[in-house]
C-alpha cells in the first residue's frame, strides 16, 4: 500500500495570509500514460462530505476559487491557499488514486 | 445537476448484517466507476472499495480490512450502489460515503452512519 504523510498536523494562519500544507507519499504515483501524478487534494468541513479541490497534483476543479493551488512531483506535493479566507477553516487530505487501495494522508486541520 | 444519496445506516450489533445504497442522478451512472468510503467518528477518510463500470467490466475490489465480509454491487437499471455489510465488528461505526470515481472523487454523497454497538 501506498502511505501518504502529510504536515503539518494543524496549522494556524492570519486571514489574508499564506497557508502551506505538505504531503508526501511512499512511493511514486506517477500515471504513465498521462504522465500526470495521482494525487488528489480535498477539504472537509465539519459535518460534510470531502470537497474535491485539485487532482492531477495541480488541476483545480471546477468552482474552486484561484487561491487554492496544488504543487509538486515524485513523491512531494503541496497545496497552498494563497490569501486564506474565513470560509478556508477545515481539514485538510490529500489522496492517492494511482492504485488502490486509494490512501489518504491523516489530515491537517487549518484553523485561523 | 449530480446528486449522490446514501440510505440504509443503522445501530447493528456486532457480528450482525446491513446493505448500504446510494442513488446516483445527474450524470451517467452506469459509465460511472463508484468508491465506497468511510469515516470513524473523529478520524480521517478511509477507501473502502471500488466497482468499475460493467462496460469496463464490473470488478470489485475492497480494502483488507473489509475483503470477505463487504461485498461491492451495482444495479444500473436504478442507478444505485450496495454496500453489503457482514460479519460487522465496532470498528466497523463510522459514516460511509459513495463517491463517483474521476480521477480522484469528484462527487459525494452526504454519508450514511452505520453504529456497531451492543
Amino acid at each position: 500500500d501506498i502511505l501518504m504523510t502529510q504536515s503539518p498536523d494543524s496549522l494556524a494562519v492570519s486571514l489574508g495570509e499564506r497557508a502551506t500544507i505538505n504531503c508526501k507519499s511512499s512511493q511514486g504515483v506517477l500515471h504513465f500514460s498521462m504522465h500526470r501524478n495521482s494525487l488528489a487534494w480535498y477539504q472537509q468541513k465539519p459535518g460534510q462530505p470531502p470537497r474535491l479541490l485539485i487532482y492531477w497534483a495541480s488541476t483545480r476543479e471546477s468552482g474552486v476559487p484561484e487561491r487554492f493551488s496544488g504543487s509538486g512531483s515524485g513523491t512531494d506535493f503541496t497545496l497552498t491557499i494563497s490569501s486564506l479566507q474565513a470560509e478556508d477553516v477545515a481539514v485538510y487530505y490529500c489522496q492517492q488514486y494511482h492504485s488502490t487501495p486509494y490512501t489518504f494522508g491523516q489530515g491537517t486541520r487549518l484553523e485561523l | 445537476e449530480v446528486q449522490l444519496v446514501e440510505s440504509g445506516g443503522a445501530l447493528v450489533k456486532p457480528g450482525g448484517s446491513l446493505r448500504l445504497s446510494c442513488v446516483g442522478s445527474g450524470f451517467s451512472f452506469s459509465d460511472a466507476w463508484m468508491n465506497w468510503f468511510r469515516q470513524a467518528p473523529g478520524r480521517g477518510l478511509e477507501w473502502v472499495g471500488q466497482i468499475k463500470s460493467m462496460t469496463d467490466g464490473g470488478a470489485t475490489d475492497s480494502a483488507a480490512p473489509v475483503k470477505g465480509r463487504f461485498t461491492i454491487s451495482r444495479d444500473d437499471s436504478k442507478d444505485t450502489l450496495y454496500l453489503q455489510m457482514s460479519s460487522l465488528k465496532t470498528e466497523d461505526t463510522g459514516v460511509y460515503y459513495c463517491a463517483r470515481d474521476n480521477w480522484g472523487s469528484d462527487y459525494w454523497g452526504q454519508g450514511t452512519l452505520v453504529t456497531v454497538s451492543s
